[in-house]
């Protein structure tokens, strides 16, 4: 079946140090992978929207300079969050869609603490 | 501008009783919309969704959700409702297609035993 794995599931990191997560997508071709942050009892935003051999699409308050994103293949994302700070803090989600019309598919998320 | 209103932060209901969740869009085209269930330090699990056809979708877990155009409402419902359905629920908005997921701010629903 298909699914989407992150790693890590946890990580901790200094303030103003960064930190990178990966995504992969297991079992069928990603051709855009979503990046969300849900901050502590807030709900899911859209960081970006990364699509292979296309340009990422950042939202409003969320930057490229702060949030660079790879996404080389079909099967592979990684973003990194640069110089990390208390409010970088959350779980950060990928998501893919197997097929049009199918719900998108997340993996288990990285949970990013700052210290 | 898009949105979605989840508007009840909290519901709170004894286990057997009938389960509600409301939630309603802003949005001028055929929206795709979709449930899903997170539970205390996990990701989101999908729970059902509607596209397009018949506007009583039923999902995962005995869940099921009702698109009504009318009032741009796509309510979560179940019944008989179970202590392990304690969880947070989003109800969320795809623009047709475009992939940029508008999440509601959640519903946390609790179910006595």
């Amino acid at each position: 079946g298909a699914l989407v794995y992150q790693y890590p599931r946890r990580t901790i990191c200094k303030s103003g140090t960064s930190m990178r997560m990966e995504c992969q997508a297991v079992g069928f071709q990603a051709t855009s992978v979503a990046w969300y942050r849900q901050s502590p009892q807030k709900t899911f935003e859209l960081i970006a929207l990364s699509t292979v051999n296309s340009a990422i699409k950042y939202e409003q308050n969320f930057t490229q300079e702060k949030f660079p994103i790879s996404h080389p293949n079909l099967s592979f994302s990684s973003m990194t969050v640069l110089n990390a700070y208390l409010e970088d803090r959350g779980l950060y989600l990928c998501g893919a869609r197997v097929q049009v019309n199918q719900a998108p598919l997340f993996g288990e998320g990285t949970r990013l603490s700052v210290l | 501008a898009q949105s979605v209103d989840q508007p009840d932060a909290h519901v709170t209901l004894s286990e057997g009783a009938s389960l509600e969740l409301r939630c309603s869009y802003s949005y001028s085209a055929a929206p795709y919309l979709f449930w899903y269930v997170q539970y205390p330090g996990q990701s989101l699990q999908f729970l059902l969704k509607y596209i397009t056809g018949d506007t009583v979708v039923k999902g995962t877990k005995g869940f099921e959700a009702e698109f009504r155009k009318s009032n741009s409402s796509f309510n979560l419902k179940k019944s008989p409702a179970h202590w392990s359905d304690s969880a947070k629920y989003f109800c969320a908005l795809d623009s047709s297609g475009s992939w940029q997921l508008i999440f509601g701010s959640g519903t946390q629903l609790t179910v006595m035993p």
